[in-house]
């Protein structure tokens, strides 16, 4: 089983739509979790970090199940300029990150 | 405004040479590291360092090394031992070292092909 294992899509959703992705981790000991945002040849940009509790930025919602080892992002009322990769981000312990392929998603107008 | 930059932006390397990319910030970060990205991959990383005068390998260090004489610096050197250079190198530097709370800050890399 991989560290951190994501569906890379892509998601063609159409505007105004609701989606979600998921993100699986292995290590039961990891600490921090984040999501990335990232546009076609452009670096990572942090989206937001993810908390037991659940946290909400606007129009996304991220959320961490520890039991089932998983986190999620939920985007509501898609925008076009949403289309990009999101990288699934996982703190295990002492220098020791693994990042997700990230899963692309396609806002189609 | 605080950031992590990188040159060049492209960087093309003929068979057996050794290049050098550069990466600065102004963040007054800790550790900073460097990670590769190939397509259909994550990110993996390179070397990072949490100190001046201080480096670790990370997972694919073969063929390439750094060094951390300033804070704010952290070149790579991509040498002509590392046989499959093409990608793009991502810098990164946290404010705390070990388990960062607060995430990494990208630089907006450099993308390197061999000729």
């Amino acid at each position: 089983r991989k560290e951190v294992e994501q569906d890379p899509g892509p998601f063609n959703v159409p505007e105004g739509a609701t989606v979600a992705f998921n993100c699986t981790y292995s290590n039961s000991a990891s600490q921090s979790f984040f999501w990335y945002r990232q546009d076609c040849r452009k670096e990572p940009k942090l989206l937001m970090s993810v908390y037991s509790s659940g946290n909400e930025d606007g129009r996304f919602t991220a959320q961490l199940n520890r039991a089932s080892q998983y986190i999620s992002l939920l985007i509501r009322d898609s925008k076009l300029s949403d289309s990009a990769t999101y990288l699934c981000v996982v703190f295990g312990g002492y220098q020791k990150v693994t990042f997700g392929i990230g899963t692309k998603l396609q806002v189609i107008p | 405004d605080g950031g992590i930059t990188q040159s060049p932006k492209y960087l093309f390397r003929k068979e057996g040479q050794n290049v050098t990319l550069s990466c600065e910030q102004n963040l007054n970060h800790d550790a900073m590291y460097w990670y590769r990205q190939d397509p259909g991959q994550g990110l993996r990383l390179i070397y990072y360092s949490q100190i001046v005068n201080d480096f670790q390998k990370g997972d694919i260090a073969e063929g390439y090394s750094v060094s951390r004489e300033k804070k704010e610096s952290f070149p790579l050197t991509v040498t002509s031992a590392q046989k499959n250079p093409t990608a793009f190198y991502l810098c990164a530097s946290s404010i705390d070292s070990g388990a960062p709370t607060a995430g990494y800050t990208f630089g907006s890399g450099t993308r390197l092909t061999v000729v």
